[in-house]
């Protein structure tokens, strides 16, 4: 099993400046997922994040808007960039693949005003 | 419409009820995953299947992969399975990403 923590657990944040989430894992993973799920709404995979490259990035995101680092393969960072409301979400880090549980952060509760 | 559909969105039920949820999906998967999601946003991994049935005590889920189809069930129902209960698929031949329903918000009465 794996154990996800995430900082900070919630924020509220004024439109045009940027938050950077951590998450660590008390074991040696992989791959790294991050979530954004807004309200009323499913998750979506942002981006996944492995270990000494740079991060895969689904349509619709882009590195200079969610910027993330991924230093060891225990630690990861997200960061929201030049937040506006529309980036009001919960964002979660994962780990898990191919036929392995998939394990999640308890999550970044985050309000842009 | 979406690759992952569940059914229902919302659903109330007194304790000791049996409960089902449905997903149906549209893609070739390798794996389903039932997620359950409190109201602080934390996901827990519930069950992960390829096939078949598994069961964890009060709760059940099956898969039919013909179908495209797999069920959740909760015996016995009681107010703290109260939750957001989610499906989601990992495509066939990937490492990675999950494709997520929307979820069923599921109230238990005492």
């Amino acid at each position: 099993s794996a154990v996800i923590s995430q900082k900070p657990s919630r924020d509220i944040c004024q439109r045009g400046t940027s938050l950077t989430i951590q998450c660590q894992v008390d074991s040696q993973v992989t791959m790294m997922f991050w979530y954004r799920q807004q309200p009323g709404q499913s998750l979506t995979l942002i981006a996944t994040a492995n270990q000494g490259s740079e991060a895969t990035y689904e349509s619709g995101f882009v590195i200079d808007k969610f910027p993330i680092s991924r230093p060891n393969l225990t630690f990861s960072t997200l960061t929201v960039s030049n937040m506006s409301p529309e980036d009001s979400s919960i964002y979660l880090c994962s780990v898990g693949g191919g036929r392995e549980t998939q394990y999640f952060g308890p999550g970044t509760r985050l309000l842009v005003l | 419409k979406n690759e992952v559909e569940q059914s229902p969105q919302n659903l109330t039920a007194q304790e000791g009820e049996f409960i089902t949820i449905n997903c149906s999906y549209s893609v070739g998967i390798s794996a389903l995953h039932w997620l359950q999601q409190h109201p602080g946003g934390g996901i827990v991994s519930l069950f992960m299947l390829s096939s078949g049935k598994k069961k964890h005590g009060r709760l059940i889920a099956t898969i039919n992969i013909q179908e495209k189809h797999s069920s959740r069930h909760i015996t016995a129902s009681h107010p703290r399975d109260s939750a957001v209960y989610i499906c989601a698929v990992r495509l066939a031949g990937s490492q990675g990403n999950l494709i997520f329903g929307k979820g069923t918000k599921l109230s238990v009465k005492p």
